[in-house]
């Protein structure tokens, strides 16, 4: 089946420590999001990524770090700066031709120890 | 800069009641509403969507109203079933360049239907 695969579905970060959440898609689509949702405030853009090898910043991209190697792929790195991880993230994919269909995957929430 | 805001934060409704969430934007430049359905510990998923040059559009029980004067849209849920409780989203965004696909969430509205 098409779809995004996100991993791992928890995961949990030691104070200091830089971890990556995978995201993986089969889609074929063009463009790769990650958005980051907090009780009562919604989704927010952290990163996004419309062709490979290259990403934009999104509205909270501070403390985190993105790549776009493969078009299947686009993993995000929460790093040591990012003061106030827990939370669950979100990926994202859309093709840019035809629908404006964002298809999510299931998510990683993310807590800190 | 919260550009869309969404209303109420929760709702309770009786099982073949109707639910109504309420948005509203600031961004004049957004020409794409979506409605985003999510149940706990899982991604959204896209419920309906509409553009600004309908006022109205219904998938099923699932109706979005849209006034562009008063830069609001809305969602109602007729025949309100248990199975429809979830966190409902609404979202905007400006289509084209490298708007797309970038899409402004509301808060969410975390709706209880009863049986």
């Amino acid at each position: 089946d098409g779809g995004i695969t996100q991993s791992p579905k928890y995961l949990f970060r030691k104070e200091g420590q830089n971890v990556t959440l995978s995201c993986e898609q089969n889609l074929n689509h063009d463009a790769m999001y990650w958005y980051r949702q907090d009780p009562g405030q919604g989704l927010r853009l952290i990163y996004y990524s419309q062709i490979v090898n290259d990403f934009q910043k999104g509205d909270i991209a501070e403390g985190y770090s993105v790549s776009r190697e493969k078009k299947e792929s686009f993993p995000l790195t929460v790093t040591s700066a990012q003061k106030n991880p827990t939370a669950f993230y979100l990926c994202a994919s859309i093709t840019r031709s035809g629908s404006e269909k964002l298809f999510f995957g299931s998510g990683t929430q993310l807590s800190v120890l | 800069q919260q550009q869309v805001k969404q209303s109420p934060q929760s709702l309770i409704v009786q099982k073949g009641g109707i639910s109504i969430i309420n948005c509203a934007y600031e961004n004049t430049a957004f020409d794409y509403f979506p409605w985003y359905q999510q149940f706990p510990g899982k991604g959204p998923a896209l419920l309906i969507a509409i553009r600004p040059d309908v006022s109205e559009k219904k998938e099923g029980r699932f109706t979005i109203s849209f006034n562009k004067s008063a830069k609001q849209f809305s969602l109602h849920i007729m025949d309100s079933q248990p199975g429809d409780s979830a966190t409902y989203f609404c979202a905007a965004s400006a289509s084209g360049g490298t708007s797309y696909g970038k899409l402004t969430f509301g808060q969410g509205t975390i709706l209880t239907v009863h049986p």
